[in-house]
């Protein structure tokens, strides 16, 4: 059974606080996502990854950064979190191609105080 | 602005009744997807529909696409308390990794 597991359901952070959000897939997946969801917004883009160290911005990079080191591994860092960063956050992964189905993370819903 | 638009926004349903939302988007696509979420959870994969392709069914599930009203809808039929979740389309165009998510529809399904 696939499986994309987040390192953590809810997150509380300061603002000014560096956040580190894990994502780990064991389907052995050269796509990786990383997305934001907000209420009326839909899921927007942050960053995507495919393949190891490599990374391409999304719709809304800004304020965010990624590293995937490890094939399975996909972090997303937010250098200096602010209140506008409260959010729910979902990491995907996927086969390359068009096409493919996309297999989602349990999300972290995160609140930056 | 958003690719993908659902509508309605909210929609509830009795239970064993059928349940249709609808998605627009706005340039080319090579396909379209439709995804599922539970409250508070990761989206899961429903059914993928192709440009080339009309119409799909998948158990309860019917996708109907029309490239030339770029529009699609998702038919639940027979719906189950267990439906109750918001629902999204996503389309992908030619030459590009990304998925653009729309809105998405909440369903409710009461029992």
């Amino acid at each position: 059974d696939v499986k994309v597991t987040q390192s953590s359901r809810y997150l509380v952070k300061r603002t000014g606080e560096k956040v580190f959000l894990e994502c780990v897939q064991d389907m052995d997946h050269e796509n990786m996502f990383w997305y934001r969801q907000d209420p009326g917004l839909g899921l927007r883009l942050i960053y995507f990854s495919y393949d190891v160290k490599m990374k391409e911005k999304g719709d809304i990079p800004e304020g965010y950064s990624v590293s995937r080191e490890k094939k399975e591994r996909f972090s997303l860092i937010l250098e200096s979190a602010s209140t506008n960063q409260t959010s729910m956050y979902l990491c995907a992964s996927s086969r390359p191609g068009q096409g493919v189905t996309q297999y989602f993370g349990p999300g972290t819903r995160l609140t930056v105080l | 602005s958003q690719q993908g638009e659902e509508d309605p926004q909210a929609l509830s349903i009795q239970e064993g009744e059928n349940a249709t939302m609808n998605c627009s988007y706005k340039t080319s696509i090579n396909n379209l997807q439709w995804y599922r979420q539970n409250s508070g959870r990761g989206l899961v994969h429903l059914i993928l529909i192709r440009s080339n392709e009309r119409e799909k069914h998948s158990g309860r599930l019917r996708v109907t696409l029309d490239t030339s009203k770029k529009s699609s809808s998702l038919l639940i039929t027979a719906s189950r308390a267990a439906d109750t979740a918001s629902y999204f389309c996503a389309t992908s165009s030619r030459g590009t990794y990304k998925y653009i998510f729309g809105t998405g529809t909440r369903l409710k399904v009461l029992a």
